[in-house]
């Protein structure tokens, strides 16, 4: 069974720095491409990033910077480590398993997410 | 700057059917966009219903289905339920490892 287990979230100041991670036993992870979307607080869903199975990395124009995404296959872990934190990224960070290895293939499982709060 | 766009809400009534849709601000969508649709209750995570313009997620039921309509992707849900009472979010591959999300049809059933 897919699993996701985010951890990670709380509260930051601005300018801040956070890591997430994802578990993710139950499916043979190295090879998927794996996704964090997040969910402003009363907002739509917004893509942040992805790694492919291989590691390249893709990153949506607002968070490119100051996230980086990577894995570690051996741990079937996928973090999201967040630098120069803004109130503007304040939301529910899920995490997303692919139904392949490639950065087109879409999402399949999600995770329950965890919230980050960027506040003073 | 690419905007994916939904329609904000929409109704149906018990057993009735309904298509939603998914268009860009420029442009066509084609199956070149691998759209995918994604449904979600307030306070929970997302499920996906549909990937690839037509894939059906592991147990998502039959009703569900996903196709390009004219020049938008296209969500439609036959024998509408109660518990189909969502939001329903769809995405848009846009090249180069980008992914864009329209922001959400709340569907009411009544």
């Amino acid at each position: 069974e897919v699993q996701l287990l985010e951890s990670g979230g709380g509260l930051v100041q601005p300018g801040g720095s956070l890591r997430l991670s994802c578990a993710a036993p139950g499916f043979t992870f190295s090879t998927y491409a794996m996704t964090w979307v997040r969910q402003a607080p009363g907002k739509g869903l917004e893509w942040v990033s992805t790694i492919s199975g291989s590691g390249s990395t893709y990153y949506a124009d607002s968070v490119k910077g100051r996230f980086t995404i990577s894995r570690d296959n051996s741990k079937n872990t996928l973090y999201l480590q967040m630098y120069s934190l803004r109130a503007e990224d304040t939301a529910v960070y899920y995490c997303a398993k692919s139904v392949g290895p490639t950065k087109s293939d879409g999402i399949d499982y999600w995770g329950q997410g965890t919230l980050v709060t960027v506040s003073s | 700057q690419t905007v994916v766009t939904q329609e904000p809400s929409f109704s149906v009534s018990p057993g009735g059917t309904v298509t939603l849709t998914c268009a860009l601000s420029s442009g066509s969508v084609s199956t070149s966009y691998y759209p995918s649709w994604y449904q979600q209750t307030p306070g929970q995570a997302p499920r996906t219903l549909i990937y690839s313009t037509n894939t059906r997620s592991s147990g998502v039921p039959d009703r569900f289905s996903g196709s390009i309509l004219g020049n938008k992707a296209a969500l439609t849900i036959t024998g509408a339920q109660a518990d189909d009472e969502s939001y329903y979010y769809c995405v848009l591959y846009m090249g180069s490892g980008i992914w864009v999300f329209g922001g959400g049809t709340k569907l009411t059933v009544l």
